[in-house]
C-alpha cells in the first residue's frame, strides 16, 4: 500500500493564484483531514471529510475549499492565493474519528506564496 | 473538546528515559489520549493510544492515572534518532475536529 500520498511537494504561488493541492489514500478510509502548518507551530485543522460527499470546516477554513467526490481523493483547493497561506500542508486519513483512529499522514505539501 | 498542555521543550542524553507530561483536567468519559512522533519534513507518526492505566508497547508506554487528567508518555532508552516533536492529543470517537498544539520538542544529546 502507499498510504497517503499528496501532490505537489513543492510549489510557489504568486499572490492572487489558485491552485488544488492533491490528496489520495489507498486504505479505503472512510475519514479524512487537511491540515497546514506553520513554522514552529502545531498542525491545525482545515477541513475534513466523513465519508464520500460529506466534508465540514475545522478551525482553520477561510480561504480554502473541498471536495470528497471518491473515498480515496480529498483535494484541496486554494483560491485567491495570499501570503498567509504560506504553510507544509499535510493530508491525513483514518479508519474511525480522529479522537480514536490512528492518523495517517501524509509527506506534505510545501507552499510558498510571494 | 479536551484541551491539552505540554512542555514546549525537553533535552535529555542518549540512553536515558524521557517522561513527557500531557495535562488535560477536562478530559470528557469517552475521551482516549493519543500521541504522535514528527520528524522534521515529515508528517506526524502514530506512537501510542490509551483510555486508562497502561499502555505499553515496543517503542513507548504511556501511563494515565486514575483520574486521567494527566497523562505520561515515556520513551526509553533513547537515541539521536528520538530527536522530534512529540504531540499529545485527547478525544472520543466522534470528534473531528481536532488540532494539535505545539508539542514537546524532545531534543536528544550525545
Amino acid at each position: 500500500n502507499a498510504g497517503v500520498t499528496q501532490t505537489p511537494k513543492f510549489r510557489i504561488l504568486k499572490i492572487g493564484q489558485s491552485m488544488t493541492l492533491q490528496c489520495a489514500q489507498d486504505m479505503n478510509h472512510n475519514y479524512m483531514y487537511w491540515y497546514r502548518q506553520d513554522p514552529g507551530m502545531g498542525l491545525k485543522l482545515i477541513y475534513y471529510s466523513v465519508g464520500a460527499g460529506i466534508t465540514d470546516k475545522g478551525e482553520v477554513p477561510n480561504g480554502y475549499n473541498v471536495s470528497r467526490s471518491t473515498t480515496e481523493d480529498f483535494p484541496l483547493r486554494l483560491e485567491l492565493a495570499a501570503p498567509s497561506q504560506t504553510s507544509v500542508y499535510f493530508c491525513a486519513s483514518s479508519r474511525v474519528g480522529q479522537g480514536i483512529g490512528e492518523q495517517y499522514f501524509g509527506p506534505g505539501t510545501r507552499l510558498t506564496v510571494t | 473538546l479536551a484541551k491539552t498542555t505540554q512542555p514546549i521543550s525537553m533535552d535529555s542524553y542518549e540512553g536515558q528515559e524521557v517522561n513527557i507530561t500531557c495535562s488535560h483536567n477536562n478530559i470528557a468519559t469517552n475521551d482516549y489520549i493519543t500521541w504522535y512522533q514528527q520528524f522534521p519534513s515529515q508528517g506526524p507518526r502514530f506512537i501510542i493510544q490509551g483510555y486508562k492505566t497502561k499502555v505499553t508497547n515496543e517503542v513507548a508506554s504511556l501511563f494515565i492515572p486514575a483520574d486521567r487528567k494527566s497523562s505520561t508518555l515515556s520513551l526509553p532508552r533513547v537515541s539521536l534518532s528520538d530527536t522530534a516533536v512529540y504531540y499529545c492529543l485527547v478525544g472520543a470517537s466522534n470528534d473531528y475536529k481536532l488540532s494539535f498544539g505545539a508539542g514537546t520538542t524532545v531534543t536528544v544529546r550525545a
